[in-house]
């Protein structure tokens, strides 16, 4: 069975900062892997989503890399903002079902 | 355009009632996912829905839990004689399931959640 894990689970930095949030997965038979944040009380927005064939997906601040052969995937947050702070959680698609991490709590302190 | 929306957004109900969550998945979205997201857990598999029909149910975690599906569009999942333990963030997804190459684009939406409380 997919298993998929964040490290670290929860992550504080100051304003500004870059900033990298990990996850792996068990069983690189994946079609795709999603990037979610998810605020207090809400549901999960999405961010990127990286093909299997691709390497790396990047949205202004962000950019996503997945390694499948390794099983990881790396979410690089530049010139962080306290308005990133939130819970982000990556997901692997296996064509049948989505396997989601625990996530990563970021705080950015002001 | 409408993203996925649940109602309601709050639920409090006494315990052994029975409650009613509903999905409005995103228009054209073939696939529909059930979730549960517990305080400081992560998220839960419950159900998936394909059209109409449910080729996955291994998530639910007892046979008070049920969802069907009509009309490909709306959800609904419903617990029967709730227990304590049912008080969770109760989320729905949808995407457009592309097949063959495409698979690789399928993409989840997320609705807000339910916030289900059994006292």
């Amino acid at each position: 069975k997919q298993e998929v894990t964040q490290i670290p689970a929860a992550l504080s930095v100051p304003e500004g900062e870059n900033l990298v949030l990990n996850c792996s997965f068990t069983d690189s038979a994946i079609y795709n892997l999603q990037w979610f944040r998810q605020d207090p009380g809400k549901g999960l927005t999405s961010l990127l989503l990286i093909q299997s064939s691709q390497r790396e997906q990047t949205s202004g601040r962000l950019n996503a890399s997945l390694d499948k052969s390794s099983g990881r995937s790396t979410l690089y947050i530049a010139a962080s903002q306290p308005g990133d702070s939130a819970t982000y959680l990556c997901a692997v698609y296996t064509g049948n079902q989505f396997y989601f991490g625990t996530g990563t709590s970021l705080t950015v302190i002001p | 355009g409408a993203g996925v929306s649940q109602s309601p957004s709050n639920k409090v109900t006494e315990k052994g009632k029975d409650v009613e969550l509903r999905c409005d998945p995103i228009s054209g979205h073939t696939a529909l996912y059930w979730y549960r997201q517990s305080l400081g857990q992560g998220l839960e598999f419950l159900i998936y829905f394909q059209g109409n029909s449910a080729p996955d149910k291994s998530g639910l975690p007892s046979d008070r839990f049920s969802a069907e599906r009509t009309g490909g569009s709306v959800s609904t999942l419903t617990i029967q004689r709730t227990q304590q333990e049912d008080s969770a963030v109760y989320l729905c997804a949808s995407s457009l399931l592309r097949t063959g190459a495409a698979t690789s684009y399928n993409e989840q939406f997320f609705g807000p959640g339910t916030r289900l409380t059994v006292l």
